[in-house]
């Protein structure tokens, strides 16, 4: 089946880093994404990773890929009060469609 | 481009009344998405369609709803009647078939309050 499964909340201090963690359940999920949402806006890609990496960095951000445990996650280095906002992790299992989490709310407090 | 556009941003009905949103893809996208997010369901799938041509509507929560998309720029969620429970926050999202990673592009939302 598909399921995705966060952590509602996590809260950071600004310069610090954040990791939001994120479970899947479907094995053969072929792409995995991280998306965010700041308030008010619709969702906006952040990064992906493809299945068969481990592991992807995109300047300040860094996904991990755990294919045993089925486990994805999201480092913020330096996270910024611009950082604040809802991150879903989501898979692509088949071609066309994506399974979201629920979200991560993230707060950056100075 | 000026992204995906959806109408209208914010919507208040009364209950029992026809709710259309609107929904205007990106120029060029071959599919298009329609979700509804809530704090207690997070985002859920209601229906998708590829080159104008609804593929899945399992997510379609019941016969209340119904989405047309009669041509490449536009699509419509319709509501009927409306109820409270409806209220929440919808979402379309378009992108290309490009036989590569699954990026969606979504709109703003309309927000819906039924009350």
């Amino acid at each position: 089946g598909e399921d995705v499964e966060q952590s509602l909340f996590l809260s950071v201090r600004e310069g610090d880093s954040s990791v939001i963690n994120c479970t899947y359940t479907d094995s053969s999920s072929t792409y995995l994404y991280w998306y965010k949402q700041e308030p008010g806006a619709g969702l906006q890609l952040l990064t992906y990773i493809f299945s068969n990496m481990d592991m992807k960095q995109d300047q300040r951000l860094t996904v991990l890929l755990n294919k045993k445990d089925k486990h994805l996650s999201l480092r913020i280095a330096d996270t910024q009060t611009g950082d604040s906002a809802i991150y879903f992790c989501a898979e692509s299992i088949g071609y066309s469609t994506l399974t979201f989490g629920k979200g991560t709310m993230l707060l950056v407090s100075p | 481009d000026a992204g995906v556009i959806q109408s209208p941003r914010h919507e208040v009905t009364e209950m029992g009344q026809e709710v259309t949103l609107r929904c205007k893809p990106i120029s060029g996208h071959d599919y298009l998405f329609w979700y509804r997010q809530t704090m207690m369901r997070g985002l859920e799938l209601l229906i998708y369609f590829n080159n104008n041509v609804p593929i899945d509507d399992s997510g379609m929560p019941e016969d209340r709803f119904s989405a047309k998309m009669p041509n490449a720029s536009f699509s419509t969620l319709k509501i009927q009647p409306s109820e409270p429970r409806d209220s929440a926050v919808y979402f379309c999202a378009s992108r290309m078939d490009r036989g590569t990673y699954n990026e969606q592009f979504f709109g703003p939302g309309t927000r819906l309050t039924v009350l």
